[in-house]
């Protein structure tokens, strides 16, 4: 089956606490993302990954990093997890370049206690 | 201010009836896609139409690109197109990151 997989579903941890949560395509796509939902449902993007070249949102906290492997794979790293982090990841790849499609996954839901 | 704005922000229609949605955006846009978004949350991808028309099945996409502006036509709404339609645009910047709008909440009555 080719899509993109997420895991944990969901995930439920104090503040302060490390989170990590993992991402697959099997798309054969070269570029993969993390976007984030937040309550009021707006998404927004995190960070886009291509070819070791990674593209940081300015308005990310330093506190998040993305973790590659190859390009199948882009987890979502949290150091030290803050309430407002409370939220939908989603993952997402496609191919480079300006007119092709992103595909989503399911997506991972955070709830920072 | 926003760069993609969405209307209206919720839809109510009866089952059978078509609707349009509508999308505008502030800056130029390199590609422009339309998602479905279910109401457990998961996100799938419409179509992709930076510019002109798209059909496919129900569904119709029409890109004005130099007027900035997109519609998704839904013809004879099922209960089963319940959710939130989504339009997002990647602005051109060679970063190929997707900027949302916040969607159109549609319901059916059946």
């Amino acid at each position: 089956e080719t899509a993109v997989f997420q895991t944990p579903n969901y995930h439920v941890t104090q503040v302060g606490n490390e989170v990590s949560f993992n991402c697959k395509q099997t798309l054969g796509h070269d570029t993969m993302y993390w976007y984030k939902q937040d309550s009021k449902k707006l998404l927004k993007i995190m960070f886009s990954y291509n070819n070791k070249q990674l593209i940081v949102n300015e308005t990310v906290p330093r506190r998040f990093s993305p973790q590659s492997s190859d390009k199948a794979h882009l987890n979502l790293r949290i150091k030290s997890v803050e309430p407002e982090d409370s939220a939908v990841y989603l993952c997402a790849s496609s191919y480079w370049g300006f007119s092709y499609e992103q595909y989503f996954g399911p997506g991972t839901r955070l709830t920072v206690l | 201010g926003q760069q993609v704005q969405q209307s209206p922000s919720s839809l109510v229609l009866q089952e059978g009836e078509n609707a349009e949605l509508q999308c505008n955006f502030s800056s130029t846009a390199t590609q422009l896609q339309w998602f479905y978004q279910s109401p457990g949350g998961s996100l799938v991808s419409l179509l992709s139409n930076p510019s002109g028309t798209k059909h496919t099945g129900r569904l119709t996409s029409t890109t004005v690109t130099k007027e900035r502006r997109s519609s998704l036509h839904i013809s004879s709404s099922q209960t089963t197109d319940s959710g939130t339609y989504l339009c997002a645009i990647d602005r051109g910047t060679g970063s190929n990151r997707l900027t949302f709008g916040k969607g159109t909440k549609f319901s059916l009555i059946p």
